[in-house]
């Protein structure tokens, strides 16, 4: 099945303890992007990548690394965690050109 | 800089009913544009997109979007809505000219009454 997947589904941690919530699909698209949801704000854009060793900054990029190593992986790292970047994270996947994005399930992150 | 509005956060219908949900956006290039919709504890879904052609663009479970250039306007609309339907509903754009980014809106919460 063509998916997107991301992993966890749920993380709650602590202030500065470093994570990671990974992401990887099996639709050999080039494009992939992180997005976070918070209530009244719709989905803002962290970074986004073209393609395997290419990445750029989305709309609200502070706080937040990628890497893309490989095509199918886009992890995103949170080196040190702060409260507000408590929210809903989705990964998404698409070719380039004109088709629209796959969603993974999202990972909804506390950070206490 | 390309922005979606979805000027209402809650729209409700009785159930049977027609159903609108807004959308416009501003892009410099020519709008690539796309419907999703978000059920509790899901992701998002895609419904419909508009690329070039036909203004009246068909999409999964009855849904159509009607593409308005002159008023920079993608509104959602299904003939008769299904409680079913009830669920929170985005508006994305994308300038033709880059891949790079899909600005979304900021959701419109549709509840369909029975």
């Amino acid at each position: 099945e063509a998916q997107v997947t991301q992993n966890p589904r749920y993380l709650i941690t602590v202030t500065g303890k470093k994570l990671t919530v990974t992401c990887s699909q099996n639709m050999n698209h080039e494009y992939m992007s992180w997005y976070r949801q918070d209530p009244g704000l719709g989905l803002r854009q962290i970074y986004y990548s073209m393609n395997v060793e290419v990445t750029d900054k989305g709309d609200v990029p502070e706080g937040y690394k990628v890497s893309r190593k490989e095509k199918r992986n886009f992890p995103l790292i949170l080196e040190s965690p702060s409260p507000n970047q408590t929210s809903l994270y989705f990964c998404a996947s698409s070719f380039l050109g004109t088709g629209g994005y796959t969603f993974g399930s999202g990972t909804r992150l506390t950070v206490v | 800089a390309q922005s979606v509005a979805q000027p209402e956060d809650q729209v409700n219908v009785a159930e049977g009913n027609p159903l609108t949900v807004k959308c416009t956006y501003s892009v410099s290039g020519n709008p690539y544009l796309f419907w999703y919709v978000q059920y509790p504890n899901r992701g998002l879904q895609f419904l419909l997109k508009y690329i070039t052609g036909d203004n009246l663009v068909k999409g999964s479970y009855g849904f159509e979007a009607e593409f308005n250039k002159s008023q920079t306007s993608f509104h959602l609309k299904k003939p008769s809505a299904l409680v079913s339907d009830s669920a929170l509903y985005f508006c994305a754009v994308r300038d033709s000219g880059s891949a790079r980014q899909l600005t979304f809106g900021s959701g419109t919460q549709l509840t369909v009454l029975p």
